[in-house]
């Protein structure tokens, strides 16, 4: 079974900063799509970033890229110049190539203060 | 535009009780999902449909049960609420099957069981 593991629960940036949010994986797959979810307090679940496995170049989006180790298994999200909206969980979710859409194993989550 | 609305945003059932969550989205889209989220955990999927008239079952599916009448909506229902449903609610919905596909979310429903 695939697992997604966040080891940090909670992280805080200085706003302006640079901050990096661990994610790791496990999986037996070989083709697959990695995820990077933002959760405001709203609770509107927000895509962020997405990068497909078969990719060797990092996927970037503005302020967020990620760090992408296949075979290490590790996909890493850096926000660049936090800003104070950059608050919210932010959570790492996994699927393979050929898996419906909505069938994504998601971490445990990563909690993210930005200070003023 | 909407996107995926879900119908109520918060509610409080005493054990045993039952009720019914909507989900409606206005994408056509032919993949709808249920989702709960327990505090300091990710979603864990319950049901899921990959078309009006279908249902199957997720990760979590014990004590929901699902119907999709309708294409753009999804039906969740406790039959006899407990106190381990508590959770936040999500909807989702997709285009198609393809990993690469976005699923879009509704804002949650907040339930209570007590």
């Amino acid at each position: 079974a695939q697992t997604v593991t966040q080891s940090q629960p909670e992280m805080s940036v200085q706003e302006a900063e640079t901050v990096t949010l661990s994610c790791t994986y496990d999986t037996s797959e070989s083709d697959y799509y990695l995820f990077w979810y933002k959760q405001p307090p709203s609770r509107q679940m927000i895509l962020v970033i997405r990068q497909e496995a078969y990719k060797q170049q990092n996927a970037t989006e503005n302020r967020f890229s990620v760090n992408f180790q296949k075979a290490a298994k590790s996909f890493s999200l850096k926000i660049s110049d936090s800003q104070l909206g950059d608050a919210a969980m932010y959570f790492c979710a996994y699927r393979p190539y050929n898996t419906n859409a909505g069938k994504s194993t998601f971490g445990d989550g990563t909690t993210l203060t930005v200070k003023p | 535009n909407a996107g995926v609305t879900q119908t109520p945003k918060f509610r409080v059932l005493k054990t045993g009780q039952s009720m019914t969550l909507l989900c409606a989205q206005d994408m056509n889209h032919e993949y709808m999902y249920w989702y709960r989220q327990d505090p300091g955990m990710g979603l864990r999927l319950i049901h899921y449909s990959v078309g009006e008239g279908t249902t199957a079952k997720g990760e979590v599916p014990d004590g929901y049960n699902v119907s999709r009448l309708k294409k753009q909506n999804f039906l969740l229902g406790l039959e006899s609420a407990a106190p381990s449903q508590t959770s936040v609610y999500f909807c989702a919905s997709s285009r198609g099957f393809r990993g690469d596909t976005e699923a879009f979310f509704g804002q949650g429903t907040r339930l209570t069981v007590v």
